[in-house]
């Protein structure tokens, strides 16, 4: 089955760290772009990374850089999102979503169920 | 960066219904444009890319059309399963999304 799980949310105090995994099955991971998408509760959506098939592009939303990283590990088909010095704001659900092949484009034609991340002292 | 602007943000209809949602971008974005259906707790859905090209398995139901800095999703009969919210999405450089459209029962 394709498919995306991710894993890893959880509640986390201002300033702390949290890292998500992201597991892809059923399609070649190594072949697409993959990125993360958040969802503030009640709110829309919000694109937040992406990365290049090998890991040699990475791009991220403004109000994430320098705190936010983005990785893969094409052997165990797993991406990862590294966060720090997280604030309220980055309260959400976080997706993984694959990057389809649509000649270049970034449109996310998988997505995951996603992993909530609370940050609340 | 380019910004979309969804309309209406919310709308009621009933089974049945034709149903068309706009989507405006603040700069031309060619036909650069997807729509995605999101259902309560549960992930988006791509529905529509390139502006009007159909995803595999999306219902006929569904169309897509514009270019430039005007879009519209068009929903010809609305069926139970339909009711959700509707988000469009750019790539110009980034994604962005709109807004979104939440469609509720009449």
């Amino acid at each position: 089955e394709v498919q995306l799980v991710e894993s890893g949310g959880g509640l986390v105090q201002p300033g702390g760290s949290l890292r998500l995994s992201c597991a892809a099955s059923g399609f070649t991971f190594s072949s697409y772009w993959m990125s993360w998408v958040r969802q503030a509760p009640g709110k829309g959506l919000e694109w937040v990374a992406n990365i290049k098939q090998d890991g040699s592009e990475k791009y991220y939303v403004d109000s994430v850089k320098g705190r936010f990283t983005i990785s893969r590990d094409n052997a165990k088909n797993s991406l990862y999102l590294q966060m720090n010095s997280l604030r309220a704001e980055d309260t959400a659900v976080y997706y993984c979503a694959r990057v389809g092949d649509f000649g270049g484009l970034w449109y996310f034609d998988l997505w995951g169920r996603g992993t909530l991340v609370t940050v609340s002292s | 960066a380019i910004q979309l602007t969804q309309s209406p943000s919310s709308l009621s209809a009933s089974v049945g219904d034709r149903v068309t949602i706009t989507c405006r971008a603040s700069q031309g974005i060619s036909s650069a444009l997807a729509w995605y259906q999101q259902k309560p707790g549960k992930a988006p859905k791509l529905l529509i890319y390139d502006a009007s090209s159909l995803e595999s398995g999306v219902p006929s139901r569904f169309s897509g059309s514009g270019s430039g800095t005007d879009f519209t999703l068009t929903i010809s009969s609305l069926q139970p399963e339909d009711f959700a919210t509707y988000y469009c999405q750019q790539f110009n450089n980034y994604p962005f999304f709109g807004g979104g459209t939440k469609v509720e029962i009449k």
